[in-house]
């Protein structure tokens, strides 16, 4: 099992429409989760960060499932500006004190007029 | 103001001709990491500093080296570039003793080689 598995992509949806994408993880010692955006040739920027059962942010709303070792993406009212790929990132399984994170592929979200 | 800085943007570079990227910082983070991200892929990981400690990723190839002179600078030397190693190459910074982890990230410097 890879240590982060994505949703595949591409997400096509209409402006306005409700979308969510799951990223499940392999490490269940993991205590923080991220979800990074990045735009088209652009560096991955932090979106939301979860360090417990979840966070929302406007909006957007991260949950994460401990119990499935999964985590969620749910973006409401979907805008055209959302368009990107949305990158879910978890510490490795080996991860000692430097907190490294590891990236899933990321699931790109096109939303259209 | 940009707190991770990288230089180049962008970078042209021959085939086999030695090339380093640089990063720099003003977050004062005590970790730094580059990964290499290629077309629709996620950023691998090639290795990181823990303040001057160098952590090298299993799968990273000799080809790739770096150097942490000091808490603010990192660079990225590519010995000998292939055509393979063309990619959007990524520096971070993430401080290890506060609550939260998360990394951020330069603008990235795109290496194209010819």
């Amino acid at each position: 099992r890879k240590e982060v598995e994505q949703d595949p992509g591409p997400f096509n949806v209409p402006e306005g429409a409700t979308v969510a994408f799951n990223c499940t993880y392999s490490n269940s010692a993991s205590q923080s989760f991220f979800w990074y955006r990045q735009d088209c040739r652009k560096e991955p920027k932090l979106l939301m960060s979860v360090y417990s059962s979840g966070n929302e942010d406007g909006r957007f709303t991260a949950q994460l499932n401990r119990a499935s070792q999964y985590i969620s993406l749910l973006i409401r009212d979907s805008k055209l500006s959302d368009s990107a790929t949305y990158l879910c990132a978890v510490p490795p399984l080996y991860g000692g004190a430097t907190n490294k994170l590891i990236f899933g592929t990321g699931t790109l979200l096109a939303v259209q007029p | 103001d940009a707190m991770v800085i990288q230089n180049p943007r962008y970078q042209v570079t021959q085939f086999g001709k030695p090339v380093t990227l640089s990063c720099s910082q003003t977050l004062n983070h005590n970790v730094m990491y580059w990964y290499q991200q290629k077309s629709s892929q996620a950023p691998k990981l090639l290795f990181h500093y823990y303040d001057k400690d160098f952590n090298n990723e299993a799968d990273t190839p000799d080809n790739f080296q770096s150097r942490r002179p000091n808490t603010s600078f990192c660079f990225l030397d590519i010995r000998s570039p292939g055509l393979g190693d063309a990619a959007m190459y990524l520096c971070a910074t993430s401080r290890v003793d506060s609550a939260s982890t998360e990394a951020f990230f330069g603008q990235g410097t795109r290496l194209t080689v010819v």
